[in-house]
């Protein structure tokens, strides 16, 4: 079954650190672009990030520039978000997502929550 | 990046057909043949319906479909059924690299 499941949420005050993490299974991985998408609630979906196969290229939304890293570990088929500065504005689902097309996300993980509060 | 933009909210019987918008500009929606759409109902993560503008992955129903004419797309969902109602988001690539989303449309099956 391929299947991804992410972890690594919970509370943390601003300007806190946290690092997510998203396992696959039964997909190949290694070839696969990875993105983050992030949904507060009650909210829309937006995009944070993705990864290329081999890590060497990644690429981020305005608003989490210079504070988000997305990375990879292939030999582990894991997806990583370390999250710096955080700010209240970051508390969302997080969910991981592949891209089984070029420009779209065929499987999704069930998503983690973090919350930014003091 | 400002989002895509998506009716807030369409509503229809059963049985009938309805079209939810998504425009951006010729720097995303217009620019490539990258607009998907995802259904999700609320809990749960989203679904792909349809990529790369009117591609349906194996196991959509054909009663999804979709469609673009310049800066804006639509996702039309025929035979409309009460399983339906859901959030439906729209998604595309972008001039600067980056996806981003429409806003979300709320569907009710009246």
């Amino acid at each position: 079954e391929v299947q991804l499941v992410e972890s690594g949420g919970g509370l943390v005050q601003p300007g806190g650190s946290l690092r997510l993490s998203c396992a696959a299974s039964g997909l190949a991985f290694r070839d696969d672009w990875m993105h983050w998408v992030r949904q507060a609630p009650g909210k829309g979906l937006v995009w944070v990030a993705h990864i290329n196969g081999d890590g060497r290229t990644t690429t981020y939304a305005d608003s989490v520039k210079g504070r988000f890293t997305v990375s990879r570990d292939n030999v582990k088929k894991t997806l990583f978000l370390q999250m710096n500065s955080l700010r209240g504005e970051d508390t969302a689902f997080y969910y991981c997502a592949r891209s089984g097309y070029r420009y779209a996300s065929d499987v999704w993980g069930q998503g983690t929550m973090v919350t930014v509060s003091s | 990046q400002s989002a895509l933009t998506q009716p807030a909210s369409v509503s229809g019987s059963p049985g009938q057909s309805i079209t939810i918008s998504c425009t951006g500009t010729s720097s995303d929606v217009g620019g490539y043949e990258s607009v998907s759409w995802y259904q999700q109902y609320p809990g749960k993560a989203p679904k792909l319906l349809i990529y790369e503008v009117n591609n349906r992955p194996s196991g959509v129903s054909n009663r999804f479909s979709g469609s673009k004419s310049g800066n804006t797309a639509s996702l039309t969902i025929s035979g409309l059924q009460a399983e339906d109602e859901a959030d439906y988001y729209c998604s595309s690539y972008t001039y600067h690299g980056t996806r981003v989303f429409g806003g979300g449309t709320e569907l009710t099956v009246l």
